[in-house]
């Protein structure tokens, strides 16, 4: 069965520091696909990055940054010199190609960036 | 990002009453799914469909039913309601057909439902 967990319930930075959200996974499969959404106060789900599990580059996107580590199965989200908008929910979520890509999400990471 | 639309936003609804939400997407996309989302567990997989007439259960299906008898539309109906069943309710969608972003699910806004 496929699992993923978020350690980290609540971060509070201050801004212009980097921070770093913690994902690890569960799954038997050979080919699957990890994805981060962020959800803002508004409420809605944002996708930020999927990642298939061949393809172990690393991805830098502006200040986000992501870590996908089959070894340890991880795939962690830096955020680079935090702003305020950054606040947010950030789920990180697993999905199975023998499983119709159901989406197995983690509880999410409450992050706070202070002015 | 997939033009998804929920409808409706929010409801409040009463002990024992059906309730049917509806999600509706623009993309052709083959396949679409209901979670629902309750603190402390994120967010879980109720009923998903993977074409017209064709659904399957998600984790916490029961007191659940679901139909897509078009494409673009996703029906989630709570035969009776219950308090339990107050949540948010996300409606998502995926091509399922070639190119990288085919296994990505994009998210309809959502829908606030409190059971009274």
């Amino acid at each position: 069965a496929q699992k993923v967990t978020q350690a980290q319930t609540e971060i509070s930075v201050v801004e212009k520091e980097d921070v770093t959200l913690d994902c690890v996974y569960e799954t038997r499969d050979t080919t699957y696909y990890l994805f981060w959404y962020k959800q803002p106060p508004s409420g809605e789900l944002v996708f930020l990055i999927r990642r298939n599990s061949f393809d172990e580059q690393n991805e830098i996107s502006g200040r986000y940054s992501w870590n996908f580590q089959k070894s340890t199965s991880s795939f962690n989200f830096t955020i680079t010199a935090s702003q305020v908008v950054d606040s947010a929910v950030y789920f990180c979520a697993l999905s199975e190609e023998t499983s119709g890509s159901r989406l197995t999400f983690g509880e999410g990471t409450q992050l706070t960036v202070n002015p | 990002d997939a033009g998804i639309t929920q409808s409706p936003r929010h409801k409040v609804t009463e002990t024992g009453t059906p309730v049917t939400l509806r999600c509706h997407q623009t993309e052709n996309h083959r396949y679409m799914y209901w979670y629902r989302q309750d603190p402390g567990h994120g967010l879980r997989l109720i009923h998903y469909s993977y074409g017209v007439k064709d659904t399957d259960k998600g984790e916490v299906s029961d007191g659940y039913s679901v139909s897509r008898s078009k494409t673009e539309d996703f029906l989630l109906t709570l035969e009776s309601a219950t308090s339990s069943q107050t949540s948010v309710y996300f409606c998502a969608s995926r091509s399922g057909t070639s190119g990288r972003a085919r296994e990505t699910q994009y998210f309809g806004p959502g829908t606030r439902l409190l059971v009274l």
